[in-house]
């Protein structure tokens, strides 16, 4: 079935650094590729997405590309704040013609920036 | 606000009880997903309903039970409670549900004594 892995956290950086949380995946056909983040006692929300291979998503300074050659979505931001302490999570939804609608989550990141 | 809403927001029960989780998906969305998430398992997918119909099922248990009714709202049941079972419930809608961003309610937190 389809799966996918992330970086196990958490994530400790000081505000302004460069951020990476990596993610690959596996899975049939052509699915679309999903950062969302989970604020505390919240639920998850989406971050950005890509739809197609070399597509980028980006939003609130976050970026990421959909790699098909090394099935890869890593996530990136140049400067972190301390408001984007929070956790990730990299998802895939699979394309129908495939079989499958089950959509697959990695375990999340968690990320901690301190002032 | 992601406009899914979920009751009860929170839900203290004993084990071997019977609960019910209510979900009512964002205005046009026809597709409504169910997730348990906890902190030794993660998110789990547990089942997607689209316009009525049972599209998906992943991890879920035998004890657990979903519907979704014609008004597009849907129940997840919870039977047979056991400790193992408490955990956050999260629902989730989008449009149609095949690659689209899914849209999560605040999800209830459920303990089981």
């Amino acid at each position: 079935g389809d799966s996918v892995t992330q970086m196990e956290g958490p994530v400790t950086l000081s505000e302004e650094a460069f951020l990476t949380i990596n993610c690959t995946y596996t899975a049939t056909g052509y699915p679309s590729l999903f950062w969302y983040v989970q604020y505390p006692g919240e639920g998850l929300q989406l971050l950005l997405k890509a739809t197609k291979a070399d597509d980028k998503g980006s939003n609130k300074g976050f970026e990421a590309t959909y790699r098909k050659e090394t099935t890869s979505f890593h996530l990136e931001k140049g400067s972190v704040q301390v408001s984007d302490s929070a956790v990730y999570f990299c998802a895939l939804s699979p394309h129908a013609s495939g079989g499958s609608y089950i959509p697959t989550f990695g375990r999340g990141t968690s990320l901690i920036v301190h002032p | 606000d992601s406009g899914v809403t979920q009751t009860p927001k929170h839900l203290i029960t004993a084990t071997g009880q019977r609960v019910t989780l209510r979900c009512s998906p964002r205005s046009g969305d026809l597709s409504v997903y169910w997730y348990q998430q906890s902190l030794d398992q993660g998110l789990q997918f547990l089942i997607q309903y689209y316009n009525g119909e049972e599209r998906a099922k992943g991890n879920i248990l035998e004890r657990f039970s979903a519907q979704q009714f014609p008004d597009l709202h849907s129940e997840l049941n919870l039977s047979s409670l056991e400790l193992g079972d408490s955990a956050l419930y999260f629902c989730a809608s989008s449009v149609q549900g095949e690659r689209e961003t899914q849209y999560f309610g605040p999800g209830t937190r459920l303990l089981v004594l």
